[in-house]
């Protein structure tokens, strides 16, 4: 049950577009079109932003994008603002439940 | 609106115990299936446990499997877990979360409760 990679950190600058990877396999990520993602602000909970892979749910903006591409999921952030400096979190439903990754601290420069 | 509230962490010795409260409001809680989400101090998300709306299905991580317990009082808009046999791995903030029916995916959150094993 090892957890989704991501890579530790991305950054950008106002305005800019950053893209967070998310790879699992194809018992995880590869298998299932339940790819969610969320953001998490220091000392907050988590909130979610993606699901079902490239869904936005309402309140959202669209700012923020997800696909998928085999076993590796991406979530893209356009336009960055500074309040887009959080930690990201994918997941992906595994049969009983999801399974997360190390999450990616986005840095807005 | 959508607010869950937990309770019940706090400092507990290796091999102790602990139980969390979920009190939830705002929407049906029957209807929903919910979940334990972990995150130790500085790491990442870690799926703990679920339960079905009427309690008949739960799910486990290995990590805690034969040591900790969901369950929900439905009539009590509450969800609980009981957690046996802590390990100093085991500390960590517990969120209670809302599983988004059909969606695979957590909707809502709420604020977590920090658990800590140490002697």
């Amino acid at each position: 049950q090892s957890a989704l990679t991501q890579p530790p950190s991305a950054s950008g600058s106002p305005g800019q577009s950053v893209t967070i990877s998310c790879t699992g396999t194809s018992s995880d990520v590869g298998g299932y079109n339940y790819v969610s993602w969320y953001q998490q602000h220091p000392g907050k909970a988590p909130k979610l932003m993606i699901y079902e892979v490239t869904k936005r749910p309402s309140g959202v903006p669209d700012r923020f994008s997800g696909s998928k591409s085999g076993n590796t999921a991406s979530l893209t952030v356009s336009g960055l603002q500074a309040e887009d400096e959080a930690d990201y979190y994918c997941s992906s439903f595994v049969g009983s439940g999801n399974r997360f990754g190390g999450g990616t601290k986005l840095t807005v420069l | 609106e959508v607010h869950l509230v937990e309770s019940g962490g706090g400092l507990v010795h290796p091999g102790g115990s602990l139980r969390l409260s979920c009190a939830a409001s705002g929407f049906t809680f029957s209807s929903y299936w919910m979940s334990w989400v972990r995150q130790a101090p500085g790491k990442g998300l870690e799926w703990v446990a679920n339960i079905k709306q009427d309690g008949s299905q739960k799910n486990y991580v290995d990590s805690v499997k034969g040591r900790f317990t969901i369950s929900r009082d439905n009539a009590k808009n509450s969800l609980y877990l009981q957690m046996n046999s802590l390990r100093a791995e085991d500390t960590a903030v517990y969120y209670c979360a809302r599983d988004w029916p059909g969606h695979s995916a957590y909707d809502s959150w709420g604020q977590g409760t920090l658990v800590t094993v140490s002697s």
